[in-house]
């Protein structure tokens, strides 16, 4: 079992619509929990970080957080074809140590 | 200037010949990643260094070394490159002791091994 496992996508949603993003982990004592974009042959760059259970919201972004469940998830509101880009989730499991998922690729529809 | 920078940002090489890739940060930061990215695999974890003296191996270390020749410099090692590591290369690094900071990435090094 992997540490981190995304839904590899695509996932293709209409220019407006919520794109939901899911992300699972594998240890209860994963501290902490990152949504990373990243555009084809670039570098990730951060979009979310979430600590504790419950949503965290930022602008059109909200990350979800259920430690009982080991789900984390990212909602993306009125999404634009600006955002067609793979997603990719990061799970602090052993403090200063991370474990990344395969990531979702997110198509924007015009 | 990019906070993290990496050299070269493409290289093409043969197999069995030495590489070294470059990872150069101006944020101060003391803990710095190598990952390597292969489609639809993920990053996944080759070294990291907590400190000048402090190295760690990570998922995939083999066929892979690394000199953290001062705070801000982290270099990756292919001591005989073969097919099999050509890859997109990211450094990251990460301030703080705990797990609460987010990392930062470098603009990678896209290396063919023919």
């Amino acid at each position: 079992q992997k540490e981190v496992e995304q839904n590899s996508g695509p996932l293709s949603v209409p220019e407006g619509a919520i794109a939901s993003l899911n992300c699972t982990y594998s240890d209860r004592g994963s501290q902490s929990f990152f949504w990373y974009r990243q555009y084809s042959g670039k570098s990730p760059e951060l979009i979310m970080s979430i600590y504790s259970n419950g949503d965290k919201e930022d602008g059109r972004f909200t990350a979800q957080l259920n430690k009982a469940s080991q789900y984390v998830s990212l909602l993306i509101r009125d999404s634009q074809p600006s955002d067609s880009a793979t997603y990719l989730c990061a799970v602090n499991i052993h403090f200063n140590k991370f474990y990344f998922g395969s990531g979702t690729k997110l198509n924007v529809k015009p | 200037d990019a906070d993290v920078t990496q050299t070269p940002r493409n290289r093409i090489t043969k197999t069995g010949k030495r590489i070294m890739l470059e990872c150069s940060q101006t944020k101060g930061h003391d803990r710095m990643y190598w990952y390597r990215q292969d489609p639809g695999l993920g990053l996944r974890l080759i070294y990291y260094s907590f400190d000048v003296k402090d190295i760690n191996k990570g998922e995939i270390s083999d066929g892979y070394s690394v000199s953290r020749q001062a705070q801000a410099k982290f270099s990756l090692s292919l001591e005989s490159a073969i097919p099999n590591q050509t890859a997109l290369y990211f450094c990251a690094t990460k301030t703080g002791t705990d797990g609460y900071n987010e990392q930062f990435f470098g603009p990678g090094t896209r290396l063919t091994v023919l």
